[in-house]
């Protein structure tokens, strides 16, 4: 099946960084999607990307959908202690039956005040 | 406007037990997703629904998986008998269903379970 490979798998930064994170694959996607799963819930969705090179910003984050439709990056400008959690991306293409969601394995940001 | 809720949170049962999850969507949302999250993977769907119809189960084990939406609205999700590897979160989530916006998807906050 489709694969996402998420990196970097873990970040320790300090409050006021900015954070990188991207997701590549060896398959094209229709719709780029990051979310952000705290502990205990499910994920929330923070950004979705629909065409090539689209660049979306949504307050201090910011995600684009790269041009061959193989990759996504999300910048986090001036990080603060809210934003510890896992960050996933997600793809969207044709699947079994319908359009289905890949998820990568995450990112798991900590923050240091 | 209310989320997804999802019950129970946590689930403790022996191996060859059997286990249900209960899921019921954001009002109006015609589909509705069931996925498996392993610790430290990304959430991976076992079956989708559009109103009461499968869309897809092409990932769901039916040896021992199953699920139904009988009246479009809520979702159950049965495990029997359950497996040591069938530890995970299960996640609900639903969404208004249109195509262009099936990646948009609002979870609830899972249910917990562990297999002894």
């Amino acid at each position: 099946g489709q694969q996402l490979n998420q990196s970097p798998q873990s970040m320790f930064i300090q409050e006021g960084e900015d954070v990188s994170m991207n997701c590549t694959s060896s398959s094209i996607f229709n719709t780029w999607l990051w979310y952000k799963q705290e502990p205990g819930e499910g994920p929330v969705l923070l950004i979705a990307l629909y065409k090539a090179g689209e660049l979306t910003s949504n307050g201090r984050l910011t995600a684009q959908f790269g041009i061959t439709r193989k990759d996504s990056f999300l910048n986090i400008s001036a990080s603060i202690p809210s934003d510890v959690g896992i960050y996933f991306c997600a793809g969207l293409a044709p699947g079994a039956g319908s359009y289905q969601l890949t998820f990568g394995k995450g990112t798991k940001l900590s923050v240091i005040p | 406007e209310a989320g997804v809720a999802q019950s129970p949170r946590y689930k403790i049962i022996e191996k060859r037990q059997s286990v249900a999850f209960w899921c019921n969507p954001i009002s109006g949302h015609a589909t509705l997703y069931w996925y498996q999250q392993i610790l430290g993977q990304g959430p991976k769907l076992l079956i989708q629904f559009q109103n009461n119809g499968v869309v897809d189960d092409s990932q769901l084990p039916k040896d021992r998986f199953s699920a139904e939406r009988l009246k479009g609205v809520d979702s159950t999700l049965k495990i029997q008998p359950a497996k040591l590897e069938d530890s995970a979160v299960y996640l609900c989530a639903s969404s208004l269903g249109a195509l262009v916006d099936l990646g948009e998807q609002y979870f609830g906050p899972g249910t917990r379970l562990t297999v002894t």
